[in-house]
């Protein structure tokens, strides 16, 4: 069975910061990877999607890292602002339809 | 740019009651989902509907759940007698059938079972 697992939980970093969240997954057979952004008591918001051929993605700020065979991705924010505070999310789709979550990273950028 | 839409934002029931859930997919989008967050919890996939027909669903998607696209527009979660643990989140979510096959999600309706 798949397992998504995010690193770390909670991340609180000063502004203007590079960072790095962390996901893996257990059984490398997926389809694509989507990050998303979720903020309190709201819906998701797509960040950026690796297709499983793919190695990495790009979007302003943000670069999604895939890496199938040891089951890793990484998202990497640089140079953070407070607006980036919410929880990152991420999730691999399985035969094109069943999609898994991790618990995801709950971040904080301090102004 | 076009989005997904969910009715309502917010919903609150008595144990035992049915619910609807409503949702708009992207109109030329072609796959449509259900998925579930209970409060504190992660995002849990439910079913998947693709040409008028269940394609997938989760052990979660028992009797109690039904789905339905009754026209051309809507696509609709109903919980026939809606439990306690039944209360969360749910979020609608659809894709197109070339490019990426991104999935967008909708803003979610907020269920509470009383």
């Amino acid at each position: 069975k798949q397992e998504v697992t995010q690193i770390p939980a909670a991340l609180s970093v000063p502004e203007g910061e590079n960072l790095v969240l962390n996901c893996s997954f257990t059984d490398s057979a997926i389809y694509n990877l989507q990050w998303f952004r979720q903020d309190p008591g709201k819906g998701l918001t797509s960040l950026l999607l690796i297709q499983s051929s793919q190695r990495e993605q790009t979007s302003g700020r943000l670069n999604a890292s895939l890496d199938k065979s040891s089951g890793r991705s990484t998202l990497y924010i640089a140079a953070s602002q407070p607006g980036d505070s919410a929880t990152y999310l991420c999730a691999v789709c399985l035969n094109n339809n069943d999609m898994r979550f991790g618990a995801g990273t709950r971040l904080t950028v301090k102004p | 740019e076009p989005e997904v839409t969910q009715t309502p934002s917010h919903q609150v029931t008595q144990m035992g009651q049915e619910v609807i859930l409503r949702c708009v997919p992207i109109s030329n989008h072609l796959y449509f989902y259900w998925y579930r967050q209970i409060l504190g919890q992660k995002v849990e996939f439910l079913v998947s509907f693709y040409n008028n027909e269940i394609s997938e669903k989760s052990e979660i998607f028992d009797d109690q759940f039904s789905v339905e696209r009754p026209d051309g527009s809507n696509f609709t979660l109903k919980i026939r007698s809606t439990k306690l643990e039944d209360s969360a989140m749910y979020f609608c979510a659809s894709r197109g059938t070339s490019g990426s096959n991104e999935q967008f999600f909708g803003p979610g309706t907020r269920l509470t079972v009383l």
